[in-house]
């Protein structure tokens, strides 16, 4: 199983961004994907799901009305559109995989990728 | 939303000591409750889930009891390897939630 990040650069307060994840080594498929993130000097915070066949999602309360989940399962990618973004959305940013095609745990991380929102 | 709490913030041991780690929710989150090991540079390590199940290659060292609100992962014998930040995770509820993480540090 192999999880790559990309998409984290330095944005503006306000400005918007896309990261990527492109999946390898599983089925990507038959099971949910997550976005969790941590803050320098923090601990870890969920930021959202989607199941295996995007029908839904969840996000986290200080995401939500900003970020959007979104998956291509014909090119084994996960996305996350952030928008309006807040110097508090600073954090590297990892995708991880669930153990299953609804809502259970992470079992396999990216190394994650940095977002620095800063003017 | 479900407010994790890990206690303590530092553990202070020497390898072949046994390690207790707490994590207490707000409320009820029955067995819905995961452990995660994060090391400096590494991605985060599902360790237990359900409280209680081992991950797959987890070692036996590590083990997850409780229900409710009280949870605990016990290290019975600290390798070298497992200084690191264990965080726990409830997937009771949305939004899914993590403690603010345990490290536990070479004494």
């Amino acid at each position: 199983v192999q999880l790559v990040e990309s998409g984290g650069v330095v944005v503006q307060p306000g400005g918007s961004l896309r990261l990527s994840c492109a999946a390898s080594g599983f089925i990507f498929d038959d099971y949910s994907m997550h976005w969790v993130r941590q803050a320098p000097g923090k601990g870890l915070e969920w930021v959202s799901v989607i199941t295996w066949d995007g029908d839904s999602t969840y996000y986290a309360d200080s995401v939500k009305g900003r970020f959007t989940i979104s998956r291509d399962n014909s090119k084994n990618s996960l996305y996350l559109q952030m928008n309006s973004l807040k110097t508090e959305d600073t954090a590297l940013y990892f995708c991880a995989k669930d153990i299953s095609a609804g809502y259970r745990y992470l079992d396999h991380w990216g190394q994650g990728t940095l977002v620095t929102v800063s003017s | 939303e479900i407010v994790l709490t890990q206690s303590p913030v530092t553990l202070s041991l020497s390898p072949g000591e046994r390690a207790t780690l707490s994590c207490r929710a707000s409320q009820s989150v029955g067995s819905y409750l995961g452990w995660y090991q994060r090391k400096p540079g590494q991605a985060p390590r599902l360790l237990i889930y359900d409280a209680s199940n081992r991950a797959t290659g987890i070692p036996a060292r590590f083990s997850g009891s409780g229900s409710g609100t009280d949870f605990t992962l016990t290290i019975s014998s600290l390798e070298p390897e497992d200084f690191a930040v264990y965080y726990c995770q409830q997937r009771y509820d949305w939004p899914w939630t993590f403690g603010q993480g345990t490290k536990v540090e070479v004494k």
